[in-house]
């Protein structure tokens, strides 16, 4: 069966510190992998998603960068972050299909960042 | 106007109650539908998908109405561990997220 990690669970940064989020996928090859981010009492924001190694798009422009060095690990970075960037970050994954209506995502446990 | 809207909430129902959400979109070209659910500082889960047709899984209902663009769904008898904050989803590319209905059930 497929899971997906998250860590850490629980975050507290300065502002202006870097920043390091990792999401790894077992049990599954070549999955679509998701970030978003979700602030208090809103939805979720997509922030990148990844198609492949190597392959980034990014849906909304700020300080974040992804990378995703192998199959199955995708990783959230930012050099400084800002009080903006609070918030519950969660990673997702969904397989491929030719029939894309039947993409469910699954999520990891998220990572819970308050910025100081 | 948001892409995905739905009623704010929140929604205060006594156990054993009906309670109905609804969602609207925006984007005519959607082509699928969900509806997750997310606990209380949890991640979110698929609750179910929403086909054309309607569907049912157990006590709960979800329809569609492309023409309205729009997206229900309903939980009959509901439960304590019904509680939780119901979103609504729509795809086109990207899933696009509703900000989410929490629901409480009271005893």
């Amino acid at each position: 069966s497929q899971t997906i990690h998250q860590w850490p669970a629980t975050l507290v940064q300065p502002v202006g510190s870097p920043l390091s989020l990792e999401c790894t996928v077992e049990g599954t090859s070549n999955p679509n992998l998701y970030w978003y981010r979700q602030a208090a009492g809103r939805g979720l924001q997509l922030l990148f998603y990844s198609v492949g190694i190597g392959q980034i798009s990014s849906e909304v422009p700020q300080n974040l960068s992804a990378s995703r060095p192998q199959d199955r690990q995708f990783i959230l970075s930012s050099k400084k972050l800002l009080l903006s960037d609070s918030g519950f970050y969660l990673c997702a994954w969904s397989g491929i299909s030719g029939l894309a209506e039947y993409n469910e995502q699954f999520f990891g446990p998220g990572t819970r960042l308050t910025v100081l | 106007r948001k892409e995905v809207e739905q009623d704010p909430g929140p929604f205060n129902v006594p156990e054993g109650a009906t309670v109905a959400f609804n969602c609207t979109y925006s984007n005519s070209a959607s082509q699928s539908f969900f509806w997750y659910r997310q606990d209380c500082r949890k991640e979110p889960k698929l609750l179910m998908s929403v086909y054309s047709s309607g569907n049912e899984d157990g006590r709960f209902t979800a329809q569609l109405n492309r023409a309205s663009q729009y997206i229900s769904l309903l939980i009959r008898d509901s439960k304590l561990s019904d509680s939780a904050t119901y979103l609504c989803v729509v795809k086109k590319y990207q899933l696009i997220w509703g900000a989410g209905t929490k629901l409480i059930i009271k005893p």
